[in-house]
């Protein structure tokens, strides 16, 4: 298995207040993923990173903030959480090979639950 | 742009039965296409994947052919068993989408004894 973790594995919070995802990996990959993961709407892209410092958005990224400043390390930003965040969080990680040659291997997720 | 689009769920079935999920895809030039399978509680893990036309991915039983000419990459297996309940997910890595993949809505399978 590929080495991810994600920390918290759970967490509950309050409408208002910020919330740092943190994703951790050991295999020196260059791609970094955040997903989103709700019923009927499959894996949605939050943010990704082609390597440290690089990053981009992905078709939800309203609301989030990413940073990445090791290459071991990409965390997760809800500035301001709101009640339509709650959802499961999983990180992604790939070597970046090119030409559709990538695989992407997943953390266990995090849940976050907004009140 | 590209897509990935699967069979709808849930699947019930028996134990020992067949199972086939359905999966097409939308692309540009030529993709990778993945099966992900994902137990209660967990992360999503890589299950196949094919990597060029008429390639074969294989694992746990398990069995994909990347077929062109119809857009597919339908998964089966022969016999299943309780253990085999999870979610699959398809997804696709095109030669030009930058390293993102797509993924399809997931199917949610059911094996009762």
């Amino acid at each position: 298995d590929a080495g991810i973790t994600q920390s918290p594995r759970h967490k509950v919070t309050e409408t208002g207040t910020p919330v740092t995802l943190r994703c951790h990996q050991t295999e020196n990959h260059r791609y970094m993923y955040w997903y989103r993961q709700d019923p009927g709407h499959g894996l949605r892209l939050i943010h990704y990173s082609y390597g440290v410092k690089d990053t981009d958005k992905g078709e939800v990224s309203d609301g989030y903030s990413v940073s990445r400043s090791k290459t071991e390390d990409f965390l997760l930003t809800l500035e301001s959480a709101t009640s339509s965040q709650t959802s499961v969080y999983f990180c992604a990680i790939s070597p970046g090979l090119a030409g559709g040659a990538d695989t992407q291997y997943f953390g266990p997720g995090t849940r976050l639950t907004v009140l | 742009g590209d897509s990935v689009t699967q069979m709808e769920g849930p699947v019930t079935l028996s134990e020992e039965a067949f199972l086939t999920i359905n999966c097409t895809y939308t692309a540009t030039g030529y993709p990778s296409l993945f099966w992900y399978v994902q137990y209660p509680g967990e992360g999503l893990q890589l299950l196949l994947k094919a990597t060029k036309a008429d390639d074969k991915g294989s694992n746990k039983g398990f069995e994909a052919t990347y077929r062109k000419e119809t857009t597919s990459f339908h998964l089966e297996k022969g016999s299943v068993q309780v253990s085999d309940s999870a979610v699959y997910f398809c997804a696709l890595s095109g030669s030009n989408t930058g390293n993102q993949f797509y993924f399809g809505t997931g199917t949610s399978l059911t094996v009762i004894p």
